[in-house]
């Protein structure tokens, strides 16, 4: 089945320091990804996504690229700010319909 | 626009009492609607989800149903509450177009059982 591979947390960064997620993934066929962000006690809140290889997702300075070789979706993001300190969420979608998520990075920025 | 509600936000439950849940879609039609738990530090386990009204699909088998009455309102019950029931609930909704359409979440229901 599919499966969502996501670099372990928690992850600390100083602010302004420079942010990457590792994500990987298997799946059959040609399915969507997709970054969610999950800030404390709330739900889940897409923060972007591709839907076919080469494609670049990008909102609030967060960036991931759809690499179907490497099968990856690695998020990255310049310069954290103290507000970007979430649980991230790495998923895909496939031709069915159905999703499967990674098991989540939280992610603390310290002023 | 569309909105999900997801109600309650809190709840503290003795072991082997009931459970009702409700969710509800509003700004779109024939929505598919997902329900999930997120054990804590862990990511999400789908349970059920319904891609029309009276169509539920369960993924894991567990003392919990879901129903879904109306197209918009999604519920998920139990008879009798366990310990390992606890954990946040999230309700979701997605709309129909294949693999591209993203999945929109509520606020999460904190289930705590005593």
């Amino acid at each position: 089945g599919d499966s969502v591979t996501q670099m372990e947390g928690p992850v600390t960064l100083s602010e302004e320091a420079f942010l990457t997620i590792n994500c990987t993934y298997t799946a059959t066929g040609y399915p969507s990804l997709f970054w969610y962000v999950q800030y404390p006690g709330e739900g889940l809140q897409l923060l972007l996504k591709a839907t076919k290889a080469d494609d670049k997702g990008s909102n609030k300075g967060f960036e991931a690229t759809y690499r179907k070789e490497t099968t990856s979706f690695h998020l990255e993001k310049g310069s954290v700010q103290v507000s970007d300190s979430a649980v991230y969420f790495c998923a895909l979608r496939n031709n069915a319909g159905k999703s499967t998520f990674g098991d989540g990075t939280t992610l603390t920025v310290k002023p | 626009s569309q909105t999900i509600h997801q109600w309650p936000a809190t709840l503290v439950q003795p072991v082997g009492s009931p459970l009702s849940l409700e969710c509800t879609v509003e700004g779109t039609s024939n929505p598919n609607l997902y329900w999930y738990r997120q054990a804590a530090g862990r990511g999400l386990q789908l349970l059920f989800y319904s891609v029309g009204i009276g169509q539920i699909s369960s993924e894991v088998p567990q003392n919990l149903s879901a129903s879904r009455p109306q197209d918009r309102q999604f519920i998920l019950s139990s008879k009798k509450l366990l310990l390992s029931d606890s954990g946040f609930y999230l309700c979701a909704w997605s709309g129909e177009g294949g693999s591209n359409q993203p999945q929109h979440f509520g606020d999460g229901t904190r289930l705590s059982i005593l």
